[in-house]
């Protein structure tokens, strides 16, 4: 695609229930990065996926997150048993591998849990 | 482990003025890269500059500079002739060199342009 597509752009969900976030890199891009953005703060890393390497999830905050891309392409985000603390904006960045490359951000996933 | 650090929280200035924007990183590093992200109200992500380390000349990008101090380990932005579309946080970012392509954001700092 012409950009990284994220799904849905806004979710509203019930504190417990399980949430998934959908990220379309563009196409090529083997590098994809998730991030979790809370209302006014930065950008925290959540996890990393690399070509074909295992990702780095050191970011992810608890057991209950987890993430999967298939195919190295489509990549999803998952959260389980949700929690106020987790409403945040996510979002997701695809790029090259290789030097001199930037990373293009989707336009997030606005999560709120009531 | 890389960190990266913006002091200033937000910032304001006049239109057409000129306004800089301060950011320090910690790495034990030699070879990386630097940018700058600008992300409006639309939570869209726009690349803004971007530093190789490797390079003394300071990049520039039409009316946005950066003043590169790789032995201070500072990177500023700076953003001449600010104009309304200006307004927006802007987060300074690293990544490490022949390492996977991970990025290191800081806390970003909220700039409005006042006309």
């Amino acid at each position: 695609g012409a950009g990284v597509s994220q799904s849905p752009s806004n979710k509203v969900t019930e504190k417990g229930k399980d949430v998934e976030l959908r990220c379309d890199p563009i196409s090529g891009h083997t590098a994809l990065y998730w991030y979790r953005q809370r209302l006014g703060q930065g950008l925290e890393f959540l996890i990393y996926f690399q070509g074909n390497s295992a990702p780095d999830k050191s970011g992810l905050p608890s057991d209950r997150f987890s993430a999967e891309r298939t195919g190295g392409s489509v990549s999803t985000l998952k959260i389980q048993r949700t929690q106020q603390e987790d409403s945040a904006v996510y979002l997701c960045a695809s790029s090259l591998m290789g030097v001199n490359t930037e990373a293009f951000f989707g336009q997030g996933t606005r999560l709120t849990v009531v | 482990a890389q960190t990266v650090t913006q002091s200033q929280p937000e910032m304001s200035v006049q239109e057409a003025e000129t306004v800089t924007l301060s950011c320090t990183y910690d790495t034990s590093e030699n070879n990386y890269y630097l940018f700058w992200y600008k992300q409006p109200p639309s939570r869209q992500m726009i690349l803004v500059i971007r530093q190789e380390a490797y390079k003394q000349q300071n990049a520039t990008e039409n009316r946005f500079s950066v003043n590169f101090q790789k032995a201070a380990k500072s990177f500023s932005l700076k953003i001449s002739d600010s104009q309304l579309g200006d307004t927006a946080m802007y987060f300074c970012a690293f990544m490490k060199q022949n390492t996977g392509n991970q990025f290191y954001f800081g806390t970003g700092t909220s700039l409005t342009v006042i006309p």
